[in-house]
């Protein structure tokens, strides 16, 4: 079976710092993989997905970025964290189907507090 | 891109009765529409989906009609019990299609 492991759960930092949020998936090859982040309250917002290593799609321009240095990696992460920054981080995943989006399946998440 | 509306944003019902949330989208070629549950500090999960073949699909307790010509879609859920409560989204194809685009979110709290 498959599984999704994002880390670390809980972060904070403070303004100006760096980012690194890991997450892997095990159980599956050539996964499209998602980042989305939630701020308290609010909804999802797409902010890269991947559909295979070294192929990023930015949908918001930002402070932010992300990599796909193998497989079943994917990283965020920023050089220099703002307050807005702040939010529930989610990976999540999807088996390839072409050009159709399907289930997505997500991790438990990470909180990010930037003080 | 993709423009999904979800309402209400919040929904109160006691324990037994029936909750439906309801969803527009904007682009007329999309043709998958799942939701999601989420409880509270963990990622969603998927709760039902429906493709645009078809009009109506129920699992249980909780169905999913899909009105194309109107674009909007709703989650129904019957007899209502206190795991219900949690915030749940609806999503359309978005980001290239690839990926989803997700609505704002309903807190559904079911009420003892």
């Amino acid at each position: 079976s498959q599984t999704i492991h994002q880390w670390p759960a809980t972060l904070v930092q403070p303004v100006g710092s760096p980012l690194s949020l890991e997450c892997t998936v095990e159980g599956t090859s050539n996964p499209n993989l998602y980042w989305y982040r939630q701020a308290a309250g609010r909804g999802l917002q797409l902010l890269f997905y991947s559909v295979g290593i070294g192929q990023i799609s930015s949908e918001v321009p930002q402070n932010l970025s992300a990599s796909r240095p193998q497989d079943r990696q994917f990283i965020l992460s920023s050089k220099k964290l703002l307050l807005s920054d702040s939010g529930f981080y989610l990976c999540a995943w999807s088996f390839t189907s072409g050009s159709v989006a399907g289930e997505l399946f997500f991790g438990e998440g990470s909180r990010l507090t930037v003080l | 891109g993709e423009n999904v509306e979800q309402h209400p944003s919040t929904l109160s019902v006691q324990e037994g009765d029936s909750a439906v949330i309801k969803c527009t989208y904007s682009d007329s070629a999309s043709n998958y529409f799942p939701w999601y549950k989420q409880e509270l500090g963990k990622g969603p999960q998927l709760i039902i989906d429906i493709r645009s073949n078809v009009g109506e699909k129920k699992d249980q307790r909780i169905a999913v009609t899909l009105n194309k010509t109107a674009k909007h879609f709703s989650l129904h859920i019957t007899e209502t019990q206190p795991e219900d409560s949690a915030v749940y989204f609806c999503a359309v194809p978005g980001g290239g299609r690839r990926a989803l685009t997700f609505g704002s979110g309903t807190r559904l709290q079911v009420q003892p």
